[in-house]
C-alpha cells in the first residue's frame, strides 16, 4: 500500500537569495530554542540558538527571530548556498528536554 | 574537534534478535539523550540521562528497550527482542546541563534495519 509519512514543508530558492524558514512552537513556557540542520545520512547539526529573553540573535549568515506572543520562530539564511540544502529543524527546550518540529526541506538551486 | 560517536553506524538484524547500540558522549558533557528518527514520527526522544542517572525514559517502549550509562564515557541502548517496527535511525546526543544553554550535540546515528 501507499506509505504515509510526515509531509515536510519545502522551500526552494536560488543560490544567492535569502531564505526564511518558519516554525511554530507549542509550549509558552519553553525558555530556549535551537535551530538544527540535518543533511542526508547525518545527525542534526547545531546552527544557532536563542533564549526566551531575546527576540533576535545573529550568527554568521544566519539570524534567528523569536516572537513569543504568537509562539513563532524563524531562521533567516543570507546569501543561500547549495551547501545549505538540508532539512532544518527548530527545537524548543523546557527543563533541558528538547521537542523538535517536523522540519523544513530547503533546496538551493545553483 | 570533540564530537559524539556512535557504533555501529549500520545494523541489519532479524526479528527477535538483540540489538545493542553504543554512544560515546563529548568529554565533559553531563547529559545524554537517545532519539529515534523515522519518516512517520520524525525525531522522538526515547531516554534522557543527567550525570549518568536516568531522568526520563517515558518515550521508550519499556518491554523491549533499555538504556544505561555504565560510565561517563559510554551510553547504551538495547532492544530485545527486536521487531521490524523498530527499524529507524537512532541518534545519541550529549550536552551540558547547568550552563548557559541546553544545546545538544548529535552523533551520526545508527541506522537499524530489522527484517
Amino acid at each position: 500500500g501507499e506509505s504515509v509519512g510526515l509531509h515536510l514543508p519545502t522551500l526552494s530558492v536560488q543560490e544567492g537569495d535569502n531564505s526564511i524558514i518558519n516554525c511554530a512552537y507549542s509550549n509558552s513556557a519553553s525558555d530556549y530554542f535551537i535551530w538544527y540542520k540535518q543533511e542526508s545520512g547525518k545527525g542534526p547539526q547545531f546552527i544557532i540558538d536563542i533564549r526566551s529573553n531575546m527576540d533576535k540573535r545573529q550568527g554568521q549568515r544566519v539570524t534567528v527571530l523569536l516572537n513569543k506572543t504568537v509562539k513563532h520562530l524563524s531562521l533567516q539564511i543570507a546569501a543561500t548556498q547549495p551547501g545549505d540544502s538540508a532539512v532544518y529543524f527548530c527545537a524548543e527546550s523546557y527543563y533541558g528536554k528538547l521537542t523538535f518540529g517536523q522540519g523544513t526541506i530547503l533546496t538551493v538551486h545553483p | 574537534d570533540a564530537r559524539v560517536t556512535q557504533t555501529p553506524r549500520h545494523k541489519v538484524t532479524e526479528m527477535g534478535q538483540e540489538v545493542t547500540m553504543r554512544c560515546q558522549p563529548i568529554l565533559g558533557h553531563n547529559t545524554v539523550f537517545w532519539y529515534r528518527q523515522t519518516m512517520m514520527q520524525g525525531l522522538e526522544l526515547l531516554a534522557y540521562f543527567r550525570n549518568r542517572a536516568p531522568l526520563d525514559d517515558s518515550g521508550m517502549p519499556k518491554d523491549r528497550f533499555s538504556a544505561e550509562m555504565p560510565d561517563a564515557t559510554l551510553a547504551t541502548l538495547k532492544i530485545q527482542p527486536s521487531e521490524p517496527r523498530d527499524s529507524a535511525v537512532y541518534f545519541c546526543a550529549s550536552g551540558f546541563s547547568g550552563g548557559y544553554t541546553d544545546t545538544q550535540y548529535f552523533g551520526p546515528g545508527t541506522r537499524l534495519t530489522v527484517l
